[in-house]
């Protein structure tokens, strides 16, 4: 069965900065990955997904998302945080078959500060 | 865009009661879940339909029922509400089958079991 951690529970990062969220998968196949973000009081919303090809993902919100086969991860990164960032984060991963079920990291909070 | 509604926002039941969360989405989507989201442990599944009537437990299906009578329409039931299962419950859909559909999440309902 495939598994999702993401290592940082929490992070703080200035306005402005750049921020990199870490999402390792455990699978034996190609996966799919997601990364979903959720306000607070809110439900999920999806940022960016990775089926196949390039291994360079664009999301909205300014996200973008790397591939790394050899590291089993896809971390996320964002050049420039703004304020509205703050929010929880969650890494997780699908697999090809006909499963339609996803597993999720256990989150990671972003602080923002000014 | 699609449209996944839960019912109530927040809700408040006392131990014993027999509690049911609804959940519609717009699309026509052939999938639909239910999670809980607690504090450090994610989403976990509870349970999942991929079509009417059609029923698959997840990850922690103990205390939980669920009813799918219409495509659009899954409901979650605690037959007996109990403390423990005071959290956050979200709900979603995606369509067709296989692990590279995105899933789209409500906004969730805040139950307190009193």
């Amino acid at each position: 069965a495939q598994s999702v951690t993401q290592p940082d529970i929490h992070i703080t990062v200035s306005e402005g900065a750049s921020l990199e969220l870490r999402c390792n998968y455990s699978y034996g196949a190609t996966p799919y990955l997601f990364w979903y973000v959720q306000s607070p009081g809110q439900g999920l919303q999806l940022l960016l997904k990775y089926f196949s090809g390039d291994t360079l993902v664009q999301g909205i919100k300014g996200f973008e998302a790397e591939f790394k086969r050899s590291q089993s991860s896809f971390n996320l990164r964002k050049p420039s945080v703004h304020w509205s960032d703050a929010a929880e984060y969650f890494c997780a991963v699908g697999t090809a078959f006909i499963d339609y079920k996803l597993s999720f990291g256990a989150g990671t909070t972003v602080t923002v500060r000014a | 865009d699609v449209k996944v509604t839960q019912s109530s926002r927040y809700l408040v039941k006392r131990t014993g009661e027999k509690v049911f969360l609804e959940c519609v989405q717009d699309m026509d989507h052939e999938n639909m879940f239910w999670y809980r989201q607690d504090p450090g442990l994610g989403l976990r599944l509870i349970y999942f339909s991929y079509d009417v009537k059609m029923k698959e437990k997840g990850d922690i299906p103990e205390g939980y029922s669920v009813s799918r009578e219409k495509k659009e329409r899954f409901s979650l039931i605690l037959e007996s509400a109990s403390t423990n299962q005071t959290s956050m419950y979200l709900c979603a859909s995606s369509p067709i089958r296989g692990g590279n559909q995105p899933q789209h999440f409500g906004d969730g309902t805040r139950l307190s079991i009193l």
